[in-house]
């Protein structure tokens, strides 16, 4: 059973460009959550989906950043305009169950590391 | 919302005994987690209390305290591979919120 795989694993734009990214949830997956790392930080919260629904999207910034995760395919984290603070390492993360509630376990891809110039 | 204390760094040679603690504030409680991250990769899940007392797990042992809103993690028989960023996360509702992070650094 695959584990969560995030692509691409490192992405450099330029200020003004947009950044996908994408994250596929191991299978039987569908809960899935966005978290934004900065270096010599903690995880931060971003997004919460389940299948074709933002659940909670407190954590993201009101501009320019969106995040879908449509009925087929894999959850999109999309950024636009990127400017320098964006840089950061995105993780994803997903869970048969609600994360909170039931086993405080999420399984975490790799991160995509964005790096804006 | 949710806020998280942990100490940022320890330092401690092999074959020793580490305790990361782990105070917290939160509403909609349900759990504590703990989770290893080497070298910025993959976060990796450890373990999880949702009721007061000390669960183990081989070398790692984790406790939890919901009366004093506190938790420790562990690491025993201290290995060089235990070198890594640990972080305890407050299950609330449906997410988990994650603190910043203690860098463990195991010397030999």
């Amino acid at each position: 059973n695959a584990g969560v795989m995030q692509n691409p694993r490192h992405l450099v734009r330029r200020r003004g460009q947009e950044a996908r990214l994408r994250c596929s949830p191991m299978k039987g997956h569908s809960h899935v959550y966005w978290y934004r790392q900065l270096p010599e930080e903690g995880l931060k919260f971003m997004v919460y989906l389940q299948k074709e629904n933002i659940i909670d999207e407190s954590g993201m910034p009101k501009e320019r950043f969106s995040a879908e995760f449509p009925k087929e395919g894999p959850s999109i984290l999309r950024i636009q305009q990127v400017v320098r603070g964006d840089s950061a390492a995105y993780f994803c993360a997903s869970s048969p169950t609600q994360s909170g509630q039931n086993t405080g376990e999420l399984f975490f891809g790799e991160g995509s590391r964005l790096t804006v110039l | 919302g949710q806020s998280l204390e942990q100490p940022s760094e320890v330092t401690a040679v092999e074959g020793a005994i580490v305790q990361i603690n782990c105070t917290y504030q939160t509403s909609g409680f349900y759990g504590l987690s703990w989770y290893q991250q080497h070298d910025g990769g993959a976060p990796t899940f450890l373990s999880y209390n949702a009721l007061d007392g000390l669960e183990e797990t081989g070398r790692f042992s984790s406790f939890l305290s919901r009366s004093d809103s506190y938790g420790y993690l562990l690491l025993q028989e201290l290995q060089m591979k235990d070198s890594a960023s640990y972080f305890c996360a407050v299950g609330n509702d449906y997410k988990l919120s994650f603190g910043a992070g203690t860098t463990v650094t195991v010397r030999a």
